[in-house]
This record gives structure tokens, C-alpha cells and sequence, in this order.
């Protein structure tokens, strides 16, 4: 079946380093990808977007990457900020309401 | 305005209550969704709307019952729940029910809710 999956549960980042939180899904029709950022205590919050017809977005101090012919997708977060320590969900939709959550990784940015 | 106003922020119930979670939004959405999400779990869909009507209901117990006053506006009525539906409820909104850019889902802070 469709899922959207992380490869690591937890990452820890030294405060200035650049983070990658990487997510594989398994459905090739999946058209839009969404990253998400989650806060303790807070619903989560849009970062960046990308459609399948595209390889790479940038937005502020963010880059998402997207490799179709492995089914990957990757945040990128340059020189990290304590405010950057959340839970990132990668969420993949299929053109339709439905957006599937993958299951997160706890990002923890180290002093 | 880009917000997503849930109310209330706490809500701790008994297994006999009946008790409504509320959501707001004024951004124009035509699609609106209702999340739940259990500790260190991602959010999973329980309902759409869209234009007002019932687009999706993913299989959800009948003890939660959506409703939709108007555009602006998304209920989620409790009754009869257990233990387990304790979670954290999200509301969401989107500018369109496509997905695609610009249809992107934008979260209330959600109602943490605790049935005892």
C-alpha cells in the first residue's frame, strides 16, 4: 500500500550546522509533497512545499529535494537555530483532500 | 488573517459527557479537515469538508460527529468517548479541497482532549 515513511526517528544538530531529515515514500502517482514542522504543544506549521514535476525548491534557509526515481524526498535546513528544534513530518498527497503524514523526525538543535 | 482558531484549548471529559470541539477560520478556505493525534504519532485524517458538505469520512466511530454551520466554521461534536480517543484534535484548513501548491493545509494549535 501507499505509506510515507522516515528514515531516522531522532537527529541531533550542532547550532549553526546545516540538518537533513529525509523521508521515503512508496507511491509513484503522489503529485505534491508538504514538509511540516511541529512544535511541542502546537499544531504543525508549513515550511516549504514541491510538486513532483519539480527536482528542488528553496525557500528561507530551506531546500527540499526530491529524487523520483528512488521515491525520496529530503529537507534541508541551513545553519540551524535552537528555534528550529521540532518534529518535522514529511506529508505526501495524491491530488485529492487527503494528505498523509509520515511519521516525523524529532530534530534537536545542540547548543 | 492566517490563522486557525481552535477552541477550547483543554478539554478533560467523562465517558457519559457530550462536549463540542470548535474551529475557525477566516482566510476564505473552501476545505476544512479535522485531525486526531495521539503522543509522538503523526496526525491522521478523520474528516473533510468541502464547500460545506461531508467529502470524507475515514472510517471514524460514530461517538465524533462533524459539522459544518458555514464556510468559516467546523464542529466536531463528542459523545460516549473512551479513554483511548484521548489525543490531541487538529483543525485544519486548505484554500481549496486539491491538492497541489496553494492547497496547503494550514493547522490550528489543536484541543488537547483527555476522557476520564
Amino acid at each position: 500500500g501507499e505509506s510515507v515513511g522516515l528514515h531516522l526517528p531522532t537527529l541531533s544538530v550542532q547550532e549553526g550546522d546545516n540538518s537533513i531529515i529525509n523521508c521515503a515514500y512508496s507511491n509513484s502517482a503522489s503529485d505534491y509533497f508538504i514538509w511540516y514542522k511541529q512544535e511541542s504543544g502546537k499544531g504543525p506549521q508549513f515550511i516549504i512545499d514541491i510538486r513532483s514535476n519539480m527536482d528542488k525548491r528553496q525557500g528561507q534557509r530551506v531546500t527540499v529535494l526530491l529524487n523520483k526515481t528512488v521515491k525520496h524526498l529530503s529537507l534541508q535546513i541551513a545553519a540551524t537555530q535552537p528555534g528550529d528544534s521540532a518534529v518535522y513530518f514529511c506529508a505526501e498527497n495524491f491530488g485529492n483532500e487527503k494528505l498523509t503524514f509520515g511519521t516525523g523526525t524529532r530534530l534537536t538543535i545542540i547548543p | 488573517d492566517t490563522e486557525v482558531t481552535q477552541t477550547p484549548k483543554h478539554l478533560v471529559m467523562g465517558m457519559t459527557n457530550k462536549k463540542s470541539l470548535k474551529c475557525e477560520q477566516h482566510m476564505g478556505h473552501r476545505a476544512m479537515y479535522w485531525y486526531k493525534q495521539k503522543a509522538k504519532k503523526p496526525p491522521e485524517l478523520m474528516f473533510v469538508y468541502s464547500y460545506e458538505k461531508l467529502s470524507i469520512n475515514e472510517s471514524v466511530p460514530s461517538r465524533f460527529s462533524p459539522e459544518c454551520p458555514n464556510s468559516s466554521l467546523l464542529n466536531l461534536h463528542l459523545h460516549a468517548l473512551q479513554p483511548e480517543d484521548s489525543a490531541l484534535y487538529l483543525c485544519a484548513s486548505s484554500q481549496d479541497e486539491y491538492g497541489g501548491p496553494g492547497t496547503e493545509a494550514f493547522f490550528g494549535q489543536g484541543t488537547r482532549l483527555t476522557v476520564v
